[in-house]
């Protein structure tokens, strides 16, 4: 069964480009999640989706920070206009079930590097 | 907001040594998970822990949520090179709330031969 695929694994822009990172959730998950993690630092959520739905984006900054995950396709967390402070790993999990009432862990994708110049 | 606070934040031990990291937080916890991050890696999911007071092993690993379910521990006996890598606990709020998980800043585990 192959696990969460994310891409790229690396991802370069220049200050002010946009940023599109891609995560495919296991195969029968619906459930996605997208956190941020900076060197040495615990994972940060961002934003929670089910399919063509955003569930809970409260971690997620309001402003040039958006996140989909349409009825087709992987699931997409776009950065418009990077800057430096966006570097960081992007981690994409998923779960079968949603995760408050269900209890299930979170399988994580290999992260994006996300490398501003 | 809800915080979660791991401590020590490095942890150098002599291989064979045992290690334990320590989770605390400032809102009771309906479940507390437990991840293992090695360096470049992603985290990967050890175990969770739902019940007060619950207690569980995995081989030389063992992990304890507190009666009051605010914090939890994980004890490694013997290490070896292999457990390497940086330990999160991740936990959920008791009561509903945002569904994803309020990760501590783990602990980085470093083992000398």
């Amino acid at each position: 069964n192959a696990g969460v695929m994310q891409n790229p694994r690396h991802l370069v822009r220049r200050r002010g480009q946009e940023a599109r990172l891609r995560c495919s959730p296991m195969k029968g998950h619906s459930h996605v999640y997208w956190y941020r993690q900076l060197p040495e630092e615990g994972l940060k959520f961002m934003v929670y989706l089910q399919k063509e739905n955003i569930i809970d984006e409260s971690g997620m900054p309001k402003e040039r920070f958006s996140a989909e995950f349409p009825k087709e396709g992987p699931s997409i967390l776009r950065i418009q206009q990077v800057v430096r402070g966006d570097s960081a790993a992007y981690f994409c999990a998923s779960s079968r079930l949603r995760t408050d009432y269900s209890n299930q862990p979170q399988h994580f994708g290999d992260g994006t590097r996300l490398s501003i110049l | 907001g809800q915080q979660v606070m791991q401590i020590p934040q490095y942890q150098h031990v002599q291989e064979g040594e045992d290690f334990t990291t320590y989770c605390n937080s400032s809102t009771t916890l309906s479940n507390i998970q437990w991840y293992k991050q090695r360096p470049g890696g992603h985290p990967v999911f050890l175990i969770q822990l739902v019940k007060s007071g619950e207690v569980k092993k995995q081989k030389r690993l063992t992990f304890q949520f507190g009666e009051a379910k605010k914090n939890s521990s994980l004890h490694i006996t013997a290490t070896q090179t292999t457990d390497v890598g940086t330990y999160f606990c991740a936990g959920r709020r008791a009561g509903g709330g945002a569904d994803g998980l309020t990760f501590g800043k783990g602990t980085h585990l470093i083992i000398q031969p």
